[in-house]
């Protein structure tokens, strides 16, 4: 059964510093993968999401992520972060010919002044 | 506007009590889910709704059920057969479900506290 790891619950950094979210996926021939975005008390909104073609997919609020097939990894990436990009982030897979998304454990960005 | 609302914002229980969530989306979409989510634990899929007056369990449907009468309508009853239903549940929609390419779209969740 296809899985979601998100090593990391909570990461802190500094206001205009780089960050990265990990995901990593349990392989299968073929995948999709999103990332969705949850503000406090709010349902989940997406921010990007690789169905297919090029390994590199950009999304909103300046967010990109990376398919890495050989390393089944989909890591989110931002250059510079701001405050309000604080909340949690969500990695999600499903299948082809699937209804069923899995979903991460989410990892908690906590964006310092 | 376009969207899904979800009702109520909080709700309590009692014990013992059978308790409705309220889940509409006016997207037009044929698709609907119920979500579960707890601290750490990420979204746990409760019901699957693919078509009008047709559903699926999910990986957690005990004590859970749903009804889809309408398109635009999906909502979850929490029975008392539930014995740990504190958690914030979420219900989405996508256009038609299956594939696997389709992006969710999000409630703003209700929040259910146990008196």
């Amino acid at each position: 059964a296809q899985s979601v790891t998100q090593l990391d619950s909570q990461v802190p950094v500094f206001e205009e510093a780089p960050v990265e979210l990990r995901c990593n996926y349990s392989s299968s021939v073929s995948v999709y993968l999103f990332w969705y975005v949850q503000y406090p008390n709010q349902g989940l909104q997406l921010l990007l999401k690789y169905l297919s073609g090029s390994t590199l997919v950009k999304g909103i609020n300046g967010f990109e992520a990376e398919f890495n097939k050989s390393q089944t990894s989909f890591h989110l990436r931002k250059p510079s972060v701001h405050i309000s990009d604080t909340a949690e982030y969500f990695c999600a897979v499903s299948d082809s010919g699937t209804y069923k998304y899995i979903f991460g454990t989410g990892t908690r960005l906590k964006v310092l002044a | 506007d376009g969207g899904i609302t979800q009702s109520p914002k909080y709700l309590f229980r009692k014990e013992g009590q059978n308790v409705t969530l309220s889940c509409e989306q006016n997207l037009n979409h044929d698709a609907m889910y119920w979500y579960r989510q707890d601290p750490g634990q990420g979204l746990r899929l409760i019901y699957y709704s693919q078509i009008v007056n047709d559903f699926q369990k999910g990986d957690i449907a005990e004590g859970y059920s749903v009804s889809r009468e309408k398109k635009e309508s999906f909502p979850l009853t929490v029975t008392s057969a539930q014995k740990n239903p504190t958690a914030f549940y979420l219900c989405a929609s996508s256009l038609q479900g299956g594939g696997g390419t389709e992006t969710q779209y999000f409630g703003p969740g209700t929040r259910l506290l146990v008196l």
